[in-house]
């Protein structure tokens, strides 16, 4: 299967833990983004790389959360101290840099804070 | 601000029916549109793209969108339900040509009675 994969699937912490989720995006494509959907909700944007570069981060993401894609590859998004508001599920898609056809999405990871 | 609205929430037909999903979309600009749709426990699908190449875009699935800009709108039309089309479906616009960001509308349920 060449599409985008995310780990773990589903994540359970206690408030005040640190998580750490994964997104392997298909491998051709450039672009990478992070969205985050609450329980009757359309996604919400995050963030998005071009390769290794961050170009766009919304004000949604706190200082809690941080992103990286150290090689242009994978990427990662840490949530520090986590709430009970970021109870939710985690988006990830991948594109080309033309954004033809589509992003591209995973299956998500749900996160629940206890 | 570009924005999308679904106009309904919640729409139930009945098998071999066809469907009508209503969304629209405020943009100071021509904008990409796309179509979504979300089974439950899977990842997000495309299922159409406008471009501005034609105004009558075909998706998956038997699946259709007609742009119209005199009234902002782009709704997603099947001349024939199937019990498969279950599912949320969502609207989503690309805010500007200079950036990747996808913006959701609220989803609408479609529900497809035997």
């Amino acid at each position: 299967d060449t599409g985008v994969s995310q780990d773990p699937r589903h994540k359970i912490t206690k408030r005040g833990q640190n998580v750490t989720f994964r997104c392997d995006p298909i491998s051709e494509h450039n672009r990478l983004y992070w969205y985050r959907q609450t329980l009757g909700q359309g996604p919400e944007f995050l963030t998005y790389f071009q390769n290794e570069a961050q170009l766009e981060k919304s004000r949604l993401l706190s200082d809690r959360f941080s992103a990286e894609r150290p090689k242009g590859s994978f990427s990662t998004l840490e949530i520090q101290r986590t709430e009970q508001g970021d109870s939710a599920m985690y988006l990830c898609a991948s594109s080309f840099v033309s954004g033809i056809p589509g992003q591209y999405f995973g299956p998500g990871t749900r996160l629940t804070v206890t | 601000a570009q924005s999308v609205t679904q106009l309904d929430s919640h729409v139930s037909v009945s098998e071999g029916t066809p469907v009508l999903l209503r969304c629209n979309y405020s943009s100071s600009y021509s904008p990409s549109l796309f179509w979504y749709v979300q089974h439950p426990n899977k990842g997000l699908q495309l299922l159409l793209k406008y471009t501005s190449a034609a105004t009558l875009v075909k998706g998956i699935n038997g699946f259709e969108a007609e742009f119209k800009k005199s009234e902002t709108s782009f709704h997603l039309t099947k001349p024939s339900a199937h019990m498969s089309d279950a599912a949320e479906y969502f609207c989503v616009v690309n805010p500007a040509s200079n950036t990747g960001k996808l913006i959701f509308g609220q989803g609408t349920t479609l529900q497809v009675k035997p």
